[in-house]
C-alpha cells in the first residue's frame, strides 16, 4: 500500500533556532498538505502543496514530486510551533493517507 | 461561520454499548471524512462521503458505519463499542480533492470500557 513517512519522529530545539521536517511518499501525489497538531489536539493546515515552493511568514513547504519528498522548514522557532507535524498525500483516489507526524518541542 | 462542528467532545462507554459522534460543517463542503488517531500511528481514514448520498470506506472501516443523508451533516455510528475502538476521532470537510484543503473539527475522545 501507500507508504508516507516522516522524520525525524521527534525534535526538541531552543526558541529561535531553524528546522527542517521531512516527508518520503512512496507513489506520485496528486495532492500533498502540510498539517499543525497544537497541544490541544487541534488540526490546522498549514500548505496545500503538490509540487514547488510556498511560504507563509516563518513557514515554508518544498514538494520535490519527482523524487516523492516534501520539506516543511520552519525558521525562528516560537514556544507556539510546539506540537505535532504530519503531512498527508493523495494518491490517484479520494483517499488522504497520513503520515505518523513529528512532534516538535520549542524550548523557552 | 462555524466551519466544522463535532459532537460530544468526550464520552465513555462500556463494551458493548452504542453510540452516535455528530458531524456538521456549514461550508457546503461536498466531500467529508472521518479520521481516528491513536498514538504513534498518526490519523487513519475511516470512512468518508463525497456528496450526499455516497459514501465508501477508508483504511480502518470495521465496526463503524456512516451515512450522508444531508450535505452537512455526515455521522459516524459505533453499534457495538470495544476498548480497542478507543481512539481520538476527528471529522473533516472539504471541497473536493482539487485544490482544497482539509479543515478539521475539533475531535471527539472516546473510551471504551
Amino acid at each position: 500500500g501507500i507508504q508516507v513517512e516522516q522524520s525525524p519522529p521527534d525534535l526538541i530545539l531552543q526558541e529561535g533556532a531553524n528546522s527542517t521536517l521531512r516527508c518520503n511518499f512512496s507513489d506520485s501525489v496528486n495532492n500533498l498538505q502540510w498539517f499543525h497538531q497544537n497541544p490541544w489536539g487541534q488540526l490546522i493546515n498549514l500548505f496545500y502543496i503538490p509540487s514547488g515552493t510556498k511560504q507563509n511568514g516563518r513557514l515554508s513547504a518544498t514538494t520535490v514530486a519527482t523524487e516523492r519528498y516534501s520539506l516543511l522548514y520552519i525558521s525562528s522557532s516560537q514556544t507556539t510551533d510546539s506540537g505535532v507535524y504530519f503531512c498527508a498525500g493523495l494518491f490517484g483516489n479520494e483517499k488522504l493517507t497520513f503520515g505518523t507526524g513529528t512532534r516538535l518541542t520549542i524550548i523557552p | 461561520n462555524a466551519g466544522v462542528t463535532q459532537t460530544p467532545k468526550f464520552q465513555v462507554l462500556k463494551t458493548g454499548q452504542s453510540m452516535t459522534l455528530q458531524c456538521a460543517q456549514d461550508m457546503n463542503h461536498e466531500y467529508m471524512s472521518w479520521y481516528r488517531q491513536d498514538p504513534g500511528m498518526g490519523l487513519r481514514l475511516i470512512h468518508y462521503s463525497v456528496g450526499a448520498g455516497i459514501t465508501d470506506q477508508g483504511e480502518v472501516p470495521n465496526g463503524y458505519n456512516v451515512s450522508r443523508s444531508t450535505t452537512e451533516d455526515f455521522p459516524l455510528r459505533l453499534l457495538s463499542a470495544a476498548p480497542s475502538q478507543t481512539s481520538v476521532y476527528f471529522c473533516a470537510s472539504n471541497k473536493g480533492f482539487g485544490a482544497n484543503v482539509l479543515t478539521f473539527g475539533a475531535g471527539s475522545r472516546l473510551t471504551v470500557l
